[in-house]
């Protein structure tokens, strides 16, 4: 069974750093990119990035270039994310997804993380 | 700044039939195929369609999806109160080289 845990949830200053975990299970970690979605409350979802976790390779969305770094240790089949210096607007839920590709080459999500929820706030 | 437009809300009474539309351009749904999430309250999006009409094997045929040009359509026949949510339609931009989300319609069930 496919399965996709992420740390638990957040609460953290402006100004703090804080790194977000996504440990995937019941499939090969390495074959898979791994998606991370942002979610404010109540909005919509917002694609952020993926990671390759076999090599490190990474696509990140210009929305979020330099705000947040996308990171993987394959060893331990885990994806991270990563931010420096939080602000109050990067409050939100935050979705890991790993990405599969159809057989119209195009791709989607097939299984999501619980999420974790990242509050900032001084 | 969701590329793909969708409702903000529709409704019907359980059994009833509901329809929800996703309207992209070319660089998206124009040349790529599109995907249907669920997101019920609380909870993580679910993957209800992909590749324009496929369903994954745990998902009933009560739901189904088509596309055309650069719209999308995801159908749900005989609404249940367990179908209250939102759902996203989503695809590949390729003039942005990402993923792409709609920005979310909620069901009611009446």
């Amino acid at each position: 069974e496919v399965q996709l845990v992420q740390s638990g949830a957040e609460v953290k200053k402006p100004g703090e750093s804080l790194q977000i975990s996504c440990k995937g299970s019941g499939y090969n970690f390495n074959n898979f990119w791994i998606g991370w979605v942002r979610q404010k409350p109540g909005k919509g979802l917002e694609w952020m990035g993926n990671i390759y976790p076999g090599d490190s390779d990474i696509r990140d969305s210009p929305s979020f270039r330099g705000q947040v770094t996308l990171s993987a240790d394959k060893s331990i089949s885990t994806a991270f994310l990563q931010w420096s210096s939080l602000r109050a607007s990067d409050t939100a839920m935050y979705y890991c997804a790993r990405r599969a590709r159809g057989s119209s080459g195009v791709t989607f999500f097939d299984f999501w993380g619980p999420g974790t929820q990242v509050t900032v706030s001084s | 700044q969701s590329v793909l437009t969708q409702p903000p809300s529709v409704s019907a009474a359980p059994g009833q039939k509901v329809t929800i539309y996703c309207s992209g351009s070319t660089s998206n749904l124009g040349i790529n195929s599109v995907a249907w999430y669920q997101q019920l309250p609380g909870a993580a999006p679910k993957l209800l369609i992909y590749d324009n009409d496929k369903r994954p094997s745990d998902i009933p045929d009560r739901f189904s999806g088509s596309k055309s040009g650069a719209s999308a359509t995801l159908g749900i026949t005989g609404l249940q109160t367990g179908d209250e949510a939102d759902y996203y339609c989503g695809t590949w931009d390729s003039n942005l080289s990402g993923s792409v989300f709609g920005t979310g319609t909620k069901v009611t069930v009446l």
